[in-house]
């Protein structure tokens, strides 16, 4: 079946440091890979995507690249705000017969100023 | 516009009471998607619809769940004779079609104590 492996939280960081957040998936067919984030008392939210591989999703100068070959998905932020502090949730969607999303289980980003 | 919107925000029971939760989607979303949510955890697949129509129902832990759409737009998720391991966030998404590549809209959550 499918998966997603999120690197384990929290990640603490200073402001202005660089972040990454490392998200592994296991597939049958070719996904489409997501990065939710969510700030505290808030839902859940949409923060890029990317349809195919090779595809670099990016928002909020957070940027993510589709690698087929190493089947990731990986976070990265050049110099992290302390308004970055929330939740982030790497997910997948398949097509096919079952289309179940498949949600990693989070991790905690914490920036101090 | 509006948001997807779930209610009630919080809900406490009592072990073996039936519970009714609902989520207003986005106006003209064709899909919904039901997930349980537990402390620390990602969303976990429920159940989804395509309009009124359940087209996956494969994650429901049991038969006490049941969920509901008629008439493709407002859902309701039903636990029936709840028990402590129900205790959980309840998360409803809506998306514009089915498509793997489509955005899913999360409501804020409902949150549930059973005691």
């Amino acid at each position: 079946g499918n998966s997603v492996t999120q690197m384990e939280g929290p990640v603490t960081l200073s402001e202005e440091a660089f972040l990454t957040i490392n998200c592994t998936y296991t597939a049958t067919g070719y996904p489409s890979l997501f990065w939710y984030v969510q700030y505290p008392g808030e839902g859940l939210q949409l923060l890029l995507k990317a349809t195919k591989a090779d595809d670099k999703g990016s928002n909020k100068g957070f940027e993510a690249t589709y690698r087929k070959e190493t089947t990731s998905f990986h976070l990265e932020k050049g110099s992290v705000q302390v308004s970055d502090s929330a939740v982030y949730f790497c997910a997948l969607g398949t097509s096919g017969g079952s289309y179940i999303p498949t949600f990693g289980r989070g991790t905690s980003l914490i920036v101090h100023p | 516009g509006a948001g997807v919107s779930q209610s009630p925000r919080y809900k406490v029971a009592k072990r073996g009471q039936d519970v009714a939760l609902r989520c207003d989607p986005i106006s003209g979303h064709v899909s919904l998607f039901w997930y349980q949510q537990a402390l620390g955890q990602g969303p976990e697949f429920l159940t989804y619809f395509q309009n009124e129509a359940q087209l996956d129902k494969s994650g429901l832990p049991s038969d006490r769940f049941f969920a509901e759409r008629p008439e493709g737009s407002v859902s309701t998720l039903k636990i029936q004779r709840t028990q402590q391991e129900d205790s959980a966030v309840y998360l409803c998404a809506s998306s514009l079609a089915r498509d793997r590549g489509e955005t899913q809209y999360f409501g804020p959550g409902t949150r549930l104590l059973v005691l």
